[in-house]
C-alpha cells in the first residue's frame, strides 16, 4: 500500500541557516513525488515535483529511490519560508496520498 | 483562469443539519477530490470522482456524500452534520501528469 511519511510534526530553524524537511514513503512502483506548501490560511500551492527537477523558491528535493526518500532541503531558510509543508505521492498520475505535514517556522 | 472555486469559505452548521459545499474548476480537469484537513493529521481523503459519472471513496468518507454530473463540478454533502466533521474542506482537480490545483477551502464548524 501507498504510504507517505514525514517524521517531523515542526520544525524550527534560525534565517540563514539549512533547512531539510524529511519525507520517506512506500510504492511498490514507480511513484511520482510531490511537495506543496501552504501558507498560513491558505491554499495549498505546488511547491516542486521529482519530475522536473527544478528549483522553486530555493528548495530542491531529490528522489532517493534506494532510501525511498524524498528531502525538500533549502541551504539559507528565509522567515517567508515559515509555512506547512507536505509531501505527496501520486501512483495512478491522478490520485494523490499525502503526509501529515511539517510545519516549518524560521527564526528571525 | 479562475482554477478551483470552492464556495462557501466559512459556515457554522448546528448538529444534524445538512449542507452542500460546492466545487468547481474551470481547467477541464477529468481527477477531482476533496480533502478534509485537521491538525496533527494531515490532509484526508473523503471521496474523489476520475471522471463525470465516476466517483469512489476516499480514506474518511462516513458522513459525506458525492456526485459528479458535469466534468466542472463536483459538491460536497454532508448529510447529519457532527462535532466530528469541524474541519478544513479542500476541493482539488488534477489530469494525467500534473499536480493538484487545490480550492481555498472551506471552514466549517459544526457546534
Amino acid at each position: 500500500a501507498q504510504r507517505v511519511t514525514q517524521p517531523e510534526k515542526l520544525l524550527s530553524v534560525f534565517k540563514g541557516a539549512p533547512v531539510e524537511l524529511k519525507c520517506n514513503y512506500s510504492y511498490s512502483g514507480s511513484p511520482e513525488l510531490f511537495w506543496y506548501v501552504q501558507y498560513s490560511r491558505q491554499r495549498l500551492q505546488l511547491l516542486l515535483r521529482h519530475i522536473s527537477r527544478e528549483s522553486i523558491k530555493g528548495f530542491t528535493a531529490d528522489l532517493n529511490k534506494g532510501e525511498t526518500s524524498f528531502h525538500l532541503k533549502k541551504p539559507f531558510a528565509q522567515e517567508e519560508d515559515s509555512a506547512m509543508y507536505y509531501c505527496a505521492l501520486s501512483s495512478t498520475g491522478n490520485q494523490f496520498y499525502f503526509g501529515t505535514g511539517t510545519s516549518l517556522t524560521v527564526i528571525p | 483562469n479562475a482554477g478551483v472555486t470552492q464556495t462557501p469559505k466559512f459556515q457554522v452548521l448546528k448538529t444534524g443539519q445538512s449542507m452542500t459545499l460546492q466545487c468547481a474548476q474551470d481547467m477541464n480537469h477529468e481527477y477531482m477530490s476533496w480533502y478534509r484537513q485537521d491538525p496533527g493529521m494531515g490532509l484526508r481523503l473523503i471521496h474523489y470522482s476520475v471522471g463525470a459519472g465516476i466517483t469512489d471513496q476516499g480514506e474518511v468518507p462516513n458522513g459525506y456524500n458525492v456526485s459528479r454530473s458535469t466534468t466542472e463540478d463536483f459538491p460536497l454533502r454532508l448529510l447529519s452534520a457532527a462535532p466530528s466533521q469541524t474541519s478544513v474542506y479542500f476541493c482539488a482537480s488534477s489530469s494525467v501528469g500534473s499536480g493538484y490545483t487545490f480550492g481555498s477551502g472551506t471552514r466549517l464548524t459544526v457546534v
